[in-house]
């Protein structure tokens, strides 16, 4: 079945540590790629994304990830992490040609900053 | 900055109460989305729509309805709220008529926070 996995739950870093969330999907083509991230009690905000072309793309907030296709993997990070990271980050692909149009969310990870 | 517009931020009910949550975009987007999604959980699509009188069913079975009578508005509707009603609602638009990945790209409203009592 058609899946994307987000394997930490939670994941907790020091405020100026780099910070690597994981991502990864299975599906048989390669999909499109989103990054939301979600500040509590708001809704979701595009982080960045990657139809076709350079594997690593940058987003908002000094955010980037890097598409590899031989692991089906599509890894959100950030050199330096600051307090108003702390959030929790949804990937989601976008199955090729597929979902009637819609996005199939992981079940997000929770970021927390220690100061 | 997506303009994607949800009123009640946060509601407060009684059981049974007739509810309808607000949505808006002025962003001229055909396709627009609901979601629910339990505190610190995943999302689930309820309900989405590609344009005026559309509406489809999503991946999680939901006693709510929706309706699209104008592009830019898409209320859902609980005729008889019941505390598993409780959660966030988080409703989201696409410009789907655009093609190619574009159409996947969505923006979200900042969400209602129902309680049911």
């Amino acid at each position: 079945a058609q899946s994307v996995t987000q394997p930490d739950i939670h994941i907790t870093v020091s405020e100026g540590a780099s910070l690597e969330l994981r991502c990864n999907y299975s599906y048989g083509a390669t999909p499109y790629l989103f990054w939301y991230v979600q500040s509590p009690g708001q809704g979701l905000q595009l982080l960045l994304k990657y139809f076709s072309g350079d594997t690593l793309v940058q987003g908002i907030k000094g955010f980037e990830a890097e598409f590899k296709r031989s692991q089906s993997s599509f890894n959100l990070r950030k050199p330096s992490v600051h307090w108003s990271d702390a959030a929790e980050y949804f990937c989601a692909v976008a199955p090729y040609g597929g979902s009637q149009g819609n996005l199939i969310f992981g079940k997000g990870t929770k970021l927390s900053v220690k100061p | 900055e997506a303009d994607i517009y949800q009123t009640p931020r946060y509601l407060v009910i009684g059981t049974g109460k007739k509810i309808t949550l607000e949505c808006s975009q002025t962003m001229g987007h055909d396709k627009m989305y609901w979601y629910q999604q339990d505190p610190g959980m995943e999302l689930h699509l309820i309900h989405y729509s590609y344009g005026v009188n559309s509406t489809e069913k999503g991946d999680l079975s939901s006693e709510s309805t929706v309706s699209r009578i104008r592009t830019e508005h898409f209320p859902l509707t609980l005729e008889s709220a019941r505390p598993s009603h409780t959660s966030q609602y988080l409703c989201a638009s696409s410009e789907y008529r655009a093609g190619g990945p574009t159409r996947y790209e969505q923006y979200f409203g900042p969400g209602t926070r129902l309680t049911v009592t």
